[in-house]
């Protein structure tokens, strides 16, 4: 069965470096997502990303942050200068058509530890 | 503002002692309501998708009801191996994005 696969599972950095996690949506899925789930907190929204551009984006989703589809099969979130509070999961999502109640498939997640 | 708020936050149950969580939400314009199991570390599973009241979703122990102002989880006879978090998330007219719930944490002891 299709999925969808993130990497790295577990990323230490330190406050003020980049990160790049890494997603491959399922493969003939076109919308793409980001979202994060702070340690006991709510799965929160930061951006769709669809025909290679930004769709859709939260509050959170501010300048430090970026994605990216640098090629057919992975779909990438940046983040330029991390801070403490960036510590949280990060899962990747994607459907098929996008619209009304398609339903979202996430990846494992990628746990973010912000030093 | 759209809101989704599910009840309880926890919930222990036997084996076997079927119970239901719910999932309350005031939103603008209902696309659909989805419903997940996160395991602890893991990403959201899929379990199902409702679209408009009265509609009626199941799969071995689990069944998805909606009506307008809220969609119930009904677990039958549940097993240790349901434990989980599970979610609920709605999404709304106009947006691509998913508005979840803080979820339910079910422990089944056997």
């Amino acid at each position: 069965e299709p999925e969808v696969t993130q990497t790295p599972s577990h990323q230490v950095t330190q406050m003020g470096q980049e990160v790049i996690l890494r997603c491959v949506p399922i493969s003939n899925h076109l919308y793409f997502y980001w979202y994060r789930q702070i340690l006991g907190q709510k799965v929160e929204f930061l951006v769709s990303f669809y025909n290679n551009e930004i769709s859709e984006k939260s509050e959170i989703f501010d300048d430090q942050f970026s994605v990216e589809r640098p090629d057919g099969s992975n779909f990438t979130l940046k983040i330029r200068s991390t801070k403490l509070e960036d510590s949280a999961m990060y899962f990747c999502a994607s459907n098929l058509a996008g619209g009304p109640g398609d339903t979202q498939y996430f990846g494992p997640g990628t746990r973010l530890t912000v030093l | 503002e759209d809101q989704v708020t599910q009840s309880p936050e926890a919930l222990r149950l036997q084996e076997g002692e079927s119970s239901s969580l719910n999932c309350s939400y005031t939103v603008s314009g209902l696309r659909g309501l989805f419903w997940y199991r996160q395991d602890p570390g893991k990403g959201p599973e899929f379990l199902f998708t409702l679209y408009s009241a009265g509609e009626e979703k199941e799969k071995e122990r689990l069944k998805a009801t909606l009506t307008k102002k809220e969609s119930f989880l009904h677990i039958t006879a549940p097993k240790p191996e349901d434990s989980a978090t599970y979610l609920c998330a709605v999404q709304t007219s106009g947006t691509y994005k998913y508005i979840f719930g803080t979820g339910t944490r079910l422990k089944v002891l056997a």
